[in-house]
């Protein structure tokens, strides 16, 4: 079975500093990828996904991830963060194989960034 | 404007009072899905659709059902809730997510927050 791993419940920051938050997977075959964002009071919103090619991937706002293999990792990161980068964030994956459900996207439990002014 | 559309936004109810929450989007996309978000769990998917008349179980289906008779539209029908259905509801959609297209990025409305009591 697929899983996703956000290991940080809350992420805080100060504004202008670079942030990560952290996201590693396990799933059979080549992953696909996700990062979403949630604002409060509203649906997820697409940030960026990684499917193949080069290991780092740009997004919305500036944001980027970097995909480790070996470490089945998929890092979100960006250089200087913004108060309004404050959101939830939810890490995502979907793998190659399997059938029914299994081909299905599965989430992470989320990461609360808070960028501090 | 592309969108997803749920209502209602809230609902409070009791148990056994049979309720439906109803999803359209305006995209043409064959894929639909529902996920129910908890504190501390992320996304759970509830039930998916890959196109018109053709429905599969999620990780977590008890309770729901659902039907997919136009494009467009996607229920969720909750028969007789309980409390532990009590939760965040998100409806997305997508083109296509057969297995050549999983790299597709998921369009999410802004969620119906369900209260049993």
């Amino acid at each position: 079975a697929q899983s996703v791993a956000q290991p940080e419940d809350q992420v805080n920051v100060a504004e202008g500093n670079p942030l990560t938050v952290k996201c590693t997977y396990s799933v059979s075959g080549n992953p696909y990828l996700f990062w979403y964002v949630q604002y409060p009071n509203r649906g997820l919103q697409f940030l960026l996904k990684y499917i193949t090619g080069d290991n780092l991937v740009k997004g919305s706002y500036g944001f980027e991830a970097e995909f480790n293999k070996s470490q089945t990792s998929f890092h979100l990161k960006k250089p200087s963060a913004l108060v309004s980068d404050s959101a939830l964030y939810f890490c995502a994956v979907r793998g190659l194989g399997g059938s029914g459900s299994a081909r299905q996207l599965t989430f992470g439990s989320g990461t609360q960034l808070t960028v501090l002014p | 404007e592309a969108q997803v559309t749920q209502n209602p936004r809230y609902l409070i109810t009791v148990t056994g009072k049979k309720l439906t929450v109803t999803c359209s989007q305006n995209m043409n996309h064959e894929y639909m899905s529902w996920y129910r978000q908890d504190p501390g769990l992320g996304l759970r998917q509830i039930y998916y659709s890959m196109n018109v008349e053709v429905t599969d179980k999620g990780d977590v289906p008890e309770g729901y059902k659902v039907s997919r008779k136009e494009k467009r539209n996607f229920p969720l029908i909750l028969e007789s809730p309980s409390p532990n259905q009590t939760s965040l509801y998100f409806c997305a959609s997508s083109l296509t997510q057969t297995s050549g297209a999983r790299g597709r990025e998921l369009f999410f409305g802004e969620g119906s927050r369900l209260t049993v009591l």
